[in-house]
């Protein structure tokens, strides 16, 4: 079955310290994966996409097919990062996301 | 700058009552997608079409919520009757598919409350 798992509901840092929201991924085909935002009261957006190996406001992702994980990190956070971030596997054939239960960051200053 | 939008943008109706939520995607979209989004839950698909065809709504509970797409430009959320537990934010999504960029497009949702 094709699942996204994000363990953590909400991660809980201070303002210049290294973030890292945790994806793990079930999917027998090869994986296309994307991390999305929420920030307060707004719409969700796209942040980066697995194959464009980009780095967008400083987080990165690196796909990781040996332990099936898609893992976002930024070295410093910053107050501005605090949002609800959601994993998200792309299924061909329809365009469907398969969306994890999201990670709300909350950096303190 | 095209934008999905969605309106009513807040409701509050009474248990029973009609909710009708509506879309309107990004147009040359051919995928829609309704989703709801709670605390409890996180993010849930609830329905999704290609080409106005509905392709997936096994997350909508059948008795209650309908999803249309009455034309290209606009699709349609429907509970009939409502209850508290549907209490939630509503949101559509569009996209283009096929694409190797393949993104979804959020409409800004609908908050509904149901007393």
């Amino acid at each position: 079955a094709q699942r996204v798992t994000q363990p953590e509901k909400l991660l809980s840092v201070f303002k210049g310290a290294p973030v890292e929201l945790k994806c793990n991924y079930s999917y027998s085909g090869s994986p296309e994966l994307f991390w999305y935002v929420q920030y307060s009261r707004q719409r969700l957006q796209l942040l980066l996409r697995h194959i464009s190996r980009e780095s967008i406001k400083g987080f990165t992702a690196d796909l990781n097919k040996g332990e099936t994980s898609f893992h976002l990190k930024k070295p410093f956070a910053q107050e501005e990062d605090s949002a609800m971030y959601y994993c998200a596997l792309y299924r061909p054939f329809g365009g469907k996301l398969i969306f994890g239960q999201g990670t709300e960051l909350s950096v303190k200053p | 700058d095209a934008r999905v939008t969605q309106t009513p943008r807040h409701k509050v109706t009474e248990m029973g009552q009609e909710v009708t939520m509506r879309c309107q995607p990004i147009l040359g979209h051919n995928t829609v997608f309704w989703y709801r989004q709670t605390m409890m839950q996180g993010l849930e698909l609830l329905a999704y079409f290609r080409n106005r065809a509905p392709l997936d709504d096994s997350g909508m509970p059948k008795d209650r919520f309908s999803a249309e797409m009455p034309d290209a430009t606009l699709a349609t959320l429907k509970i009939q009757p409502s209850e508290p537990r549907d209490s939630a934010v509503y949101f559509c999504a569009s996209g283009l598919d096929p694409n190797p960029d393949y993104e979804q497009y959020f409409g800004p949702g609908t908050r509904l409350t149901v007393t």
